[in-house]
């Protein structure tokens, strides 16, 4: 059972667009979110996060918005850059196994085009 | 934060053997998590490194397979036994910080 789903294996967007990532879960117990970026053989990279009382949190360039009746948050990279190219897990964690524990997602391979 | 050391980089196995990878952290932390990602696949959690008692597994996976060692509060091995092709994957290491989770570059694995 995928409890953190990540729909579109890849996503490709041009230099200085907006690219948007989306994750859905269905666990409600939930209530912590993160985002990791990863390159080829290296581990995954922390973005950013959001918590359950708050719907949008934001960091630079990357913003990451939180729908919780949808069950759904999304990552917002603005503008594009070509280093931004790799695949990005969206990750979830609760209550379960003292909020340690993280479920990823299948990861989006976004590649930013010139 | 914090930087975790994560050895081997990658091996190449003969079925039926084992692999121990090592992971060190710079600083001293309660637990350590040792996850897989298979090919086209999500980062699964394995198990759950306590030091000074036994790991705590994830449903499939199981301590004959995949034994784990906690020495002390900066290091934790885990050995991926009797391997298959079906355990290449990506192993990594990692350790939570107060909002998120730190991984090691991850350890490649292919069994041939």
């Amino acid at each position: 059972d995928q409890q953190v789903k990540q729909n579109s294996p890849s996503l490709s967007v041009q230099e200085g667009r907006i690219s948007i990532l989306n994750c859905d879960y269905t666990n409600s117990m939930f209530d912590y979110f993160l985002w990791y970026k990863k390159y080829p053989a290296e581990g995954p990279t922390f973005l950013i996060s959001i918590s359950s009382i708050k719907d949008k949190n934001e960091d630079g360039r990357f913003t990451v918005f939180l729908n919780k009746s949808a069950k759904h948050l999304s990552l917002h990279i603005v503008p594009s850059q070509p280093g931004d190219s790799a695949v990005y897990f969206c990750a979830a964690s609760g209550l379960t196994g003292g909020g340690n524990k993280l479920t990823f997602g299948t990861g989006t391979q976004l590649k930013v085009e010139l | 934060s914090a930087v975790i050391s994560q050895k081997p980089s990658r091996d190449i196995c003969q079925r039926g053997t084992s692999l121990t990878i090592q992971c060190q952290v710079d600083s001293q932390v309660t637990m350590m998590f040792w996850y897989r990602q298979q090919p086209g696949q999500s980062l699964t959690l394995i198990a759950t490194a306590n030091q000074g008692s036994e790991a705590t597994y994830e449903s499939g996976f199981v301590i004959d397979k995949f034994p784990i060692s906690r020495p002390n509060l900066t290091f934790s091995t885990l050995t991926v036994s009797n391997m298959s092709p079906e355990d290449s994957s990506i192993y990594l290491c990692s350790v939570r910080g107060d909002t998120e989770a730190f991984f090691g570059q991850g350890t490649r694995l292919t069994v041939v």
